[in-house]
């Protein structure tokens, strides 16, 4: 597969740790944030979303923080396996509604 | 396996010429999104449609135009090509008229420009 960014940040995690992606988004207005995966080769995969009436939402493995007095979003993986390897991205959903993507985070999970 | 497909996979040409992107939806869904993805800009939104009309528009070049036809499946085409214009392409679709929800990305069409 292809890397998608070769500048992007990235976290580096041991197998069965737990790893904490972080997101600055920049609309005071955005109402809707999402989390995507992308693996290499392939096209980003929703993992998970949250409103913004909403500070936290659970789902398999994955929990979303939302901060919006400092426009934080964060994403955490519980037992990272080495599946999740990949770019992870948030995005923000602002009244115009076309969601805005983050720069993305590489995720390396070593065995 | 998300459902989107696009075509080609891969595409080389040269400076100045014109290429064509397709994407067939989820079966069922309306709405059709075109992004950009590239190494310094990250994925950048393009266009969108929906049930066969223009619904939002981002960061589009006026050499690259877009249609979604009555069978729903969506061409991007990209005239005059740069340079620049090498990137990965990606159509994603949903079934929701706005640009929220979960998107469908297919796995995208890798254009280089030489």
């Amino acid at each position: 597969g292809e890397s998608v960014g070769l500048h992007l940040p990235t976290l580096s995690v041991q197998e069965g740790d737990n790893s904490i992606i972080n997101c600055a988004y920049s609309n005071s207005a955005s109402d809707y944030f999402i989390w995507y995966k992308q693996e290499s080769g392939k096209g980003p995969q929703f993992i998970i979303d949250i409103r913004s009436n909403m500070d936290k939402r659970q789902g398999q493995r994955v929990t979303v923080l939302l901060n919006k007095t400092v426009k934080h979003l964060s994403l955490q993986i519980a037992a990272t396996q080495p599946g999740d390897s990949a770019v992870y991205f948030c995005a923000e959903s602002p009244p115009t509604r076309k969601l805005v993507f983050g720069a993305g985070t590489i995720l390396r999970v070593k065995s | 396996d998300s459902g989107v497909t696009q075509t080609p996979k891969h595409l080389i040409t040269a400076t100045g010429q014109r290429v064509t992107l397709r994407c067939s939806p989820r079966s069922g869904d309306l709405s059709v999104y075109w992004y950009q993805q590239s190494l310094d800009q990250g994925l950048q939104f393009l266009i969108q449609y929906y049930n066969g009309e223009e619904r939002a528009k981002g960061n589009i070049l006026e050499r690259f135009s877009a249609q979604q036809f009555p069978d729903l499946h969506s061409e991007l085409n990209l005239s005059s090509l740069e340079l620049g214009d090498s990137a990965l392409y990606f159509c994603a679709s949903s079934v929701v008229r706005e640009n929220t929800g979960e998107l469908f990305f297919g796995e995208g069409s890798r254009l280089t420009v030489l």
